[in-house]
């Protein structure tokens, strides 16, 4: 079974640049997250879908991030414009709504660079 | 107060040591715990859930204390392999409602 895809793997780009990344996650897998997670620190939730909807957007900078699910399948991350201190890796995870089993599968993530 | 929190190490343990790491929280109506490996540059993997009566998988041993609010994780006979950053998970929300939150990670470092 293929796990959760993301593209691109890095990405350099300059500052006020816009950006966009792409997941899709498990197959029958409806929430579907993005977390942002700097060196040293955890993964930070930025956006968590149940399906096509966003159920918890509450630390998406919504100044310069957007997010759609629009099939509640593929999600896309996009920032505009990028800042240096938006310099991470973007994880995208999935898991089944149906438990609470707290087992979310990730992806190999987006590393952004930001020059 | 940080919702989730962990000594980030590094721990240095020579091969076959035993190592322990806590992980306090401050939610106390939360619901449920894991612990999560994370290798060098690399996505998070689920390591084990954390019951209230304690669990243990092979070497490793995962415990809750609610009252103290704070969950641990102990690796016995180390290998090489388990080196890698330990993160804990916590779930403040509700069943169908997850609002899982990670804590910075514990580095781990086995010696040989």
């Amino acid at each position: 079974e293929a796990g959760v895809v993301q593209s691109p793997r890095y990405k350099i780009i300059e500052k006020k640049q816009p950006v966009a990344f792409w997941c899709n996650p498990i197959s029958g897998h409806n929430t579907l997250y993005w977390y942002l997670q700097n060196l040293g620190q955890g993964p930070e939730l930025l956006i968590r879908y149940e399906n096509e909807e966003a159920v918890d957007d509450s630390q998406l900078p919504k100044d310069r991030f957007s997010a759609e699910r629009l099939k509640g399948v593929d999600s896309t991350l996009k920032i505009q414009p990028a800042e240096l201190g938006d310099s991470a890796v973007y994880l995208c995870a999935s898991s089944t709504s149906s438990t609470n089993t707290g087992e979310l599968f990730f992806g190999e993530g987006s590393r952004l660079t930001v020059l | 107060r940080k919702e989730v929190e962990q000594d980030p190490g590094p721990f240095n343990v020579p091969e076959g040591a035993t190592v322990a790491f806590n992980c306090t929280y401050s939610n106390s109506a939360s619901q449920s715990f894991f612990w999560y490996r994370q290798d060098c540059r690399k996505e998070p993997k689920l390591l084990m859930s954390v019951y209230s009566s304690g669990n243990e998988d092979g070497r490793f041993t995962a415990q809750l204390n609610r009252a103290s609010q704070y969950i641990s994780l102990l690796i016995r006979d180390s290998k090489l392999s388990d080196s890698a950053t330990y993160l804990c998970v916590v779930n403040g929300g509700n069943f169908g409602n997850e609002k899982l939150t990670f804590g910075t990670g514990t580095r781990l470092t086995i010696i040989p």
